[in-house]
């Protein structure tokens, strides 16, 4: 099984920079890995697939990405709205999440 | 609209039984591969069942013997079939549609419906 491992567990940044969350893959995946943003009460919503392919409807400061074990998905000029926790798959595993915090 | 609507969600006794629905509008439930994908309060996301286009089934380890996935084509709509429940199956339980091959991406999420196993 593949394990996803997040880092950092909790960010916290300023509206207006930028946040890079970090996705690692236990053996090498390709570019086989996918993003979710889960906002406060809500479900998960696709971002990102094949490592750096936005989903229709995401906003071009989201992007991904990275390829084998080590992936990053870089959100650009934070907005509030942003503040969600993140989420990292391959199929059917699931990483545990980076819990974005806005200051 | 494309859309999922889970319900079926209650607090249940351990030991207990439940069995959620996914209701699917504008795409077919049969011609997608369906899952049921949980979360604890508070944590991560835990994938349990699918069921494929030609009908074969998968299970997660916890949910193998005890949670059965099914559809029923006309109604459109997703099933899961809960026994024997356990403290730790307390969730939201999310349905989502997987696009193999193009995505390799659960696409479509429902709102998710909590089951909530306590005494």
């Amino acid at each position: 099984e593949i394990v996803l491992t997040q880092s950092p567990a909790t960010l916290s940044v300023s509206p207006g920079e930028s946040a890079t969350l970090s996705c690692r893959a236990s053996q090498s995946i390709g570019s086989n890995l996918v993003w979710y943003q889960q906002r406060p009460g809500q479900a998960p919503r696709l971002l990102i697939y094949g490592a750096s392919t936005r989903a229709t409807g995401v906003p071009a400061r989201f992007s991904g990405s990275g390829s084998g074990t080590e992936f990053t998905l870089t959100i650009g000029s934070l907005q509030s709205e942003d503040l969600a926790v993140y989420f990292c798959q391959h199929y059917t595993n699931f990483g545990q999440g980076t819990k974005l915090e806005i200051k | 609209e494309v859309q999922l609507v889970e319900s079926g969600g209650a607090l249940i006794q351990p030991g207990g039984s439940l069995r959620l629905s996914c209701a699917a509008s504008g795409f077919a439930v049969s011609d997608n591969y369906m899952n049921w994908i949980r979360q604890a309060p508070g944590k991560g996301l835990q994938w349990v069942s699918v069921i494929h286009p030609g009908g074969t089934t998968y299970s997660t380890d916890a949910a193998t013997g005890r949670f059965t996935i099914s559809r029923d084509t006309s109604a459109n709509s997703l099933f899961l079939q809960m026994n024997n429940l356990r403290a730790e199956d307390t969730a939201v339980y999310y349905c989502a549609t997987f696009r193999s091959g193009s995505l390799d991406a659960f696409d479509i999420w429902g709102r998710g419906t909590l089951v909530t196993v306590s005494s």
